[in-house]
């Protein structure tokens, strides 16, 4: 199985503030990862696919980035309205594996 | 717009059984793979099952093999999870969740449903 390691696990930042979260596959897995985030009580919505391509309706304060083994995900300017949880999804291979989250919080 | 309602979720004794649907619309339903994830309470997204678009071909992740079918109606656009032998750790909000591309059997999601809760417990 590809095993996905998110980094880091939970993250305050303020208002403005540039944010990553790194993701690594055990695996070379090309482009084939997403990413998703998910609000308390709802369910995930995708932010990023192929690594690096910005779904429709997503602001452009969010990106991805990456290939092979190393991702990142980066939120330029922190918005109130993003505070939820990140996961990443790899779908190179069976079994469809995520990341275990990282919990965005204000400070 | 893209639609996915789950429904069939509920409370379950250990070694029961239960159907899971997901009603589908806004898309040619059977171009697409279909999926079912789910989400302990606390925890994180963890893969259950695939199906292609024709639904000729599935797919299990380890832990439910053997205990679960996918399967899919096209005449009403429905994707369904049967669930047998229920054990305790399959308590979770159960997803049902669409692939972005359609005609291909990909695994990158786009569209997600509400999610329907299972419980195991007696």
């Amino acid at each position: 199985d590809i095993q996905m390691t998110q980094s880091p696990s939970s993250l305050s930042a303020s208002v403005g503030d540039r944010v990553t979260i790194t993701c690594q596959a055990t695996q070379d897995i090309s482009n084939y990862l997403n990413w998703f985030q998910q609000k308390p009580g709802k369910a995930p919505k995708l932010l990023i696919y192929d690594a690096s391509n910005l779904e429709t309706g997503v602001p452009s304060r969010f990106s991805g980035g990456g290939s092979g083994t190393d991702f990142t995900f980066t939120i330029s300017s922190l918005q109130p309205e993003d505070i939820a949880t990140y996961y990443c999804q790899q779908y190179d291979g069976l079994p469809i594996t995520f990341g275990q989250g990282t919990r965005l919080e204000i400070k | 717009e893209v639609q996915l309602l789950e429904s069939g979720g509920g409370l379950v004794q250990p070694g029961g059984s239960l159907r899971l649907s997901c009603a589908a619309s806004g898309f040619a339903f059977s171009s697409y793979a279909m999926s079912w994830v789910r989400q302990a309470p606390g925890k994180g997204l963890e893969w259950v099952s695939g199906i292609s678009g024709s639904g000729g071909t599935t797919y299990y992740a380890d832990y439910v093999k053997g205990r679960f079918t996918i399967s899919r109606d096209h005449s009403e656009n429905t994707l369904y999870l049967q669930m047998n032998s229920l054990r305790a750790e399959d308590t979770a909000v159960y997803y049902c969740v669409k692939a972005r591309k359609g005609e291909v059997i990909t695994f990158s999601f786009d569209w997600w449903g509400q999610g329907t809760l299972v419980t195991v417990s007696s």
